[in-house]
């Protein structure tokens, strides 16, 4: 069956532009995760939905928020970009239940200038 | 709290060496345990996982031992090839839908 799939790929902004990343699910995967990747921080977690409900949050600013539509896949927005924003955005989507592994997409490498 | 420590790299092997990735967690309870490879320009590939005390995860090669006691599940390969150069994560999960990684440990593997 098909991956995570992230769109788009690659992303360039400029400071204080807001970006909109989507992230479509494996079928049947009701939970999706995003994650921050950078060369100093490693891997931070963002949030998760799950059934159109932001179940767990990270420690992020509110400039980042997300959502969950009907079909399970989920956007990621982010406004008034900042220089530091630029990183890969990781999305993982994995069943309901504790201790299953999440599948990942290949990211969205974001970079704002 | 919870958090997941990984030996720092980067690590430098030559072919055939043996691999030992350190990975050590905090974390209430008895949580999955998983190990990530992510290939450059990639998304993270599970690479092995367990999900109880004592349990060994193995794949291509690839070894992990589930250790309570000393909340521990470190990476082995008994001989590496320079395909394996990628960057490899610990992390566990005890919660639906959230993972906590460590930062990642660089692993290159010359000829």
């Amino acid at each position: 069956k098909a991956g995570v799939t992230q769109t788009p790929r690659y992303l360039i902004k400029t400071r204080g532009q807001q970006v909109t990343l989507s992230c479509s699910p494996i079928s049947g995967h009701r939970s999706v995760s995003w994650y921050q990747q950078t060369p100093g921080q490693g891997l931070q977690f963002l949030f998760e939905y799950f059934s159109e409900t932001q179940r767990n949050k990270g420690n992020f600013p509110g400039r980042f928020s997300g959502r969950q539509f009907s079909n399970s896949r989920s956007e990621m927005n982010v406004s008034t970009l900042e220089l530091g924003d630029s990183a890969l955005y990781l999305c993982a989507s994995s069943k309901d239940r504790v201790g299953t592994e999440a599948f990942f997409g290949q990211g969205t490498r974001l970079t704002v200038v | 709290g919870n958090s997941v420590t990984q030996m720092e790299g980067p690590v430098t092997l030559s072919e055939e060496a043996f691999l030992t990735i350190n990975c050590t967690y905090t974390a209430t309870g008895y949580p999955s345990l998983f190990w990530y490879v992510q290939y450059p320009g990639e998304g993270l590939q599970l690479l092995l996982k367990a999900t109880k005390a004592d349990d060994k995860g193995s794949n291509k090669g690839f070894e992990a031992t589930y250790r309570k006691e000393t909340t521990s599940f470190h990476l082995e390969k008994g001989s590496v090839q320079v395909s394996d150069s990628a960057v490899y994560f610990c992390g566990y999960n005890t919660n639906a839908g959230k993972s906590t990684f460590g930062d990642g440990t660089t692993l290159t593997v010359k000829p």
